[in-house]
């Protein structure tokens, strides 16, 4: 089974501030990746597919990038609605998650 | 529009077997780049992929779930049943079903049901 860890587990940051999520693979998996956003007592909502394609109606402050066994989400500038958990999910074998990372106010 | 909703008891007792209705509207079961993906989350921790299927009734399992799950769809009702049998308090969690668009290699769970909480307990 392929396996994903992310860093960090928690990141407090302010409004404005440039946020980095790391996501990494047991294998490799190529690009098969997507990020979630979600909000406490929400369902997930998919924010970024094929490690770097910007799912519809998604703001642009949102990125990804990488491939193979690494990975990383940006968010540009952070906003007041971004501060949520984050989780990375591989679809290359199956599909799994990473145990997510909660982006909390500094 | 497309909608998810996830039904099912709220309660059921260790050992018994966990039956849920995911009931979808805005897409075809039939469409040959849908299906339908179980998800489900204990409380205060991550998601966990379960199963999914799609229009061809190709199915695919969790690995460390297989043996205790089965899903299947009705397409003509729109619904995609999940059943996992010996429930144990573990598997307390919140139950999310979720459009699975497949297409050129690309997996997309989107959109999510609202998610449905059963707890295991005596």
């Amino acid at each position: 089974d392929i396996q994903m860890t992310q860093s960090p587990s928690t990141l407090s940051a302010s409004v404005g501030d440039r946020v980095t999520i790391t996501c990494r693979a047991s294998q490799s998996i190529s690009s098969w990746l997507a990020w979630y956003q979600q909000k406490p007592g929400k369902a997930p909502k998919l924010l970024i597919y094929k490690a770097s394609s910007l799912e519809s109606g998604v703001p642009s402050r949102f990125s990804g990038s990488g491939s193979g066994t690494e990975f990383t989400l940006t968010i540009s500038s952070l906003q007041p609605d971004d501060f949520a958990t984050y989780y990375c999910q591989q679809y290359n074998s199956y599909s799994t998650f990473g145990p997510g990372t909660k982006v909390d106010i500094k | 529009q497309v909608t998810l909703k996830e039904s099912g008891p709220v309660l059921v007792k260790p050992t018994e077997t966990l039956t849920l209705t995911c009931t979808v509207s805005g897409f075809s079961l039939s469409n040959a780049r849908m299906g339908v993906s179980w998800i489900r989350q204990p409380p205060g921790k991550a998601l966990e992929w379960l199963a999914h299927i799609f229009s061809n009734d190709e199915k695919s399992y969790s690995t460390s779930l297989k043996s205790r799950l089965t899903i299947s769809k009705d397409t003509s009702k729109s619904q995609v049943v999940l059943t996992m049998t010996n429930m144990d308090p573990v598997d307390t969690a919140t139950y999310y079903c979720a459009r699975s668009y497949r297409t050129l290699g690309i997996l997309k769970f989107d959109p999510w049901g609202q998610g449905t909480l059963v707890t295991v307990s005596s």
